[in-house]
């Protein structure tokens, strides 16, 4: 069965700073899709970033950037220049093939003034 | 703007009586889902709806039921067999299979006493 891992379920950075959050899936699937959501105080999930696994490339959104490491089922989040509005639960999601998304248990992000 | 409606923020029941949430959206996705977040636990899916009069349980299905009728809308169903549904629901919808992203509601917090 697929599984997504976020091994840490805090995280805080100062404002300007650059923070990474972690995520490893587990699959048995060659091609597959990888995104990250962000959910503010509001509660209204939000597209992030995706990656698709056939493209070794990794993604880009502006500030907010990917590690993407297939061979170690790795899919990293990197934030930069944080700003006080990335204060959010960040989950990554895995989907591969199916109308099933997997979701983490999510990284509550701090931005500390 | 499209987007996905869910209806109403807040809801409070008491325990034994069902309890119908309200999604629609305006975006024209074929596919619709809802999930549960639990303090913890990330979101787990309940149903998801590939076409209209189809849909297709998730991991937690059991004490939800829905219905599919129209394109634009997804009720979700609490029933009264549900042991715990206390806890927030969101609903989603996708364009399509695992390389669409999902959109998000706002949510539904529902409490049950």
């Amino acid at each position: 069965a697929q599984t997504v891992t976020q091994s840490q379920p805090e995280m805080s950075v100062q404002e300007a700073e650059t923070v990474t959050l972690s995520c490893t899936y587990d699959t048995s699937e060659n091609n597959y899709y990888l995104f990250w959501y962000k959910q503010p105080p509001s509660r209204q999930m939000i597209l992030v970033i995706r990656q698709e696994a056939y493209k070794q490339q990794n993604a880009t959104e502006n500030r907010f950037s990917v590690n993407f490491q297939k061979a170690a089922k790795s899919f990293s989040l990197k934030i930069s220049d944080s700003q006080l509005g990335d204060t959010a639960m960040y989950f990554c999601a895995f989907s591969e093939g199916t109308y099933k998304y997997i979701f983490g248990t999510g990284t509550r992000l701090k931005v500390l003034a | 703007d499209g987007g996905i409606t869910q209806s109403p923020k807040y809801l409070f029941r008491k325990e034994g009586q069902n309890v119908t949430l309200s999604c629609e959206q305006n975006l024209n996705h074929d596919a619709m889902y809802w999930y549960r977040q639990d303090p913890g636990q990330g979101l787990r899916l309940i149903y998801y709806s590939q076409i209209v009069n189809d849909f297709q349980k998730g991991d937690i299905a059991e004490g939800y039921s829905v219905s599919r009728e129209k394109k634009e809308s997804f009720p979700l169903t609490v029933t009264s067999a549900q042991k715990n549904p206390t806890a927030f629901y969101l609903c989603a919808s996708s364009m399509g299979p695992y390389n669409s992203p999902l959109h998000f509601g706002n949510g539904t917090r529902l409490t049950v006493t």
